[in-house]
């Protein structure tokens, strides 16, 4: 079976502009959470969604937004992008455990 | 109250030996303790995970030892081998909010 994808791998983005990352689930994983993971430092959690429903929201500005789409893959929107919003995206799916599978992630360099 | 804290910040190993990784917690809402292993470029990957009502957890090399007065849970990796060289992060599900929050991460290099 695959496991979490993400996509695109890389995006360079400019100050100011806007970002959407995807991210499908494993098959039957019905939750989608987004991390922000900063060079050095833990994933830092964004947002989860279970069956298409905001469950957690991280401590993040409102420039951040998720949505869950009726397959349960999922969109992390950026908008008017700041350097500091560089890292790595990750995207975790989990079925009816607390077990949380992640992807490889999506590497966001904005400059 | 959200904040896991991970000690050491980095371990060196020689081949066959003992990695131990510490971490803390103070919510006690937190319901379910895994461990990930991380990659240069890669995703944290599922180690091995405890719930607190149970003191130790193995798994082939790698043990999660458990102490719920303390709030503290450790990871012991036996026989480490310089394919365990990677950096390791502990986590703790919120039960109130059901999201996950992750030490800062501990970077072993295993020594040949």
């Amino acid at each position: 079976d695959a496991g979490v994808t993400q996509s695109p791998t890389h995006l360079i983005k400019t100050r100011g502009q806007h970002v959407t990352l995807r991210c499908s689930p494993i098959s039957g994983h019905k939750s989608v959470s987004w991390y922000q993971q900063v060079l050095g430092q833990g994933p830092q959690f964004i947002f989860q969604y279970y069956e298409k429903e905001e469950r957690g929201r991280g401590n993040f500005p409102d420039r951040f937004s998720a949505r869950q789409f009726p397959n349960y893959s999922s969109e992390l929107n950026v908008n008017a992008l700041l350097l500091g919003d560089s890292a790595l995206y990750l995207c975790a799916s989990a079925g009816v455990s607390y077990e949380q599978y992640f992807g490889p992630g999506t590497r966001l360099t904005v400059t | 109250q959200q904040q896991v804290k991970q000690s050491p910040q980095s371990l060196i190993v020689q081949k066959g030996g003992i990695s131990i990784i510490n971490c803390a917690y103070e919510n006690t809402a937190f319901d379910y303790f895994p461990w990930y292993q991380q990659f240069p470029g890669k995703g944290p990957a599922l180690l091995i995970a405890i719930r607190p009502d149970v003191s130790e957890k193995k798994e082939g090399r790698f043990t999660i030892s458990f102490n719920k007065s303390a709030k503290q849970f450790s990871l012991h990796i036996m026989d480490s081998q310089p394919g365990d060289s990677a950096t390791y992060f502990c986590a703790a599900r919120d039960n109130y909010g059901q999201n996950f929050v992750f030490g800062p991460g501990t970077r072993l290099s295993v020594l040949p």
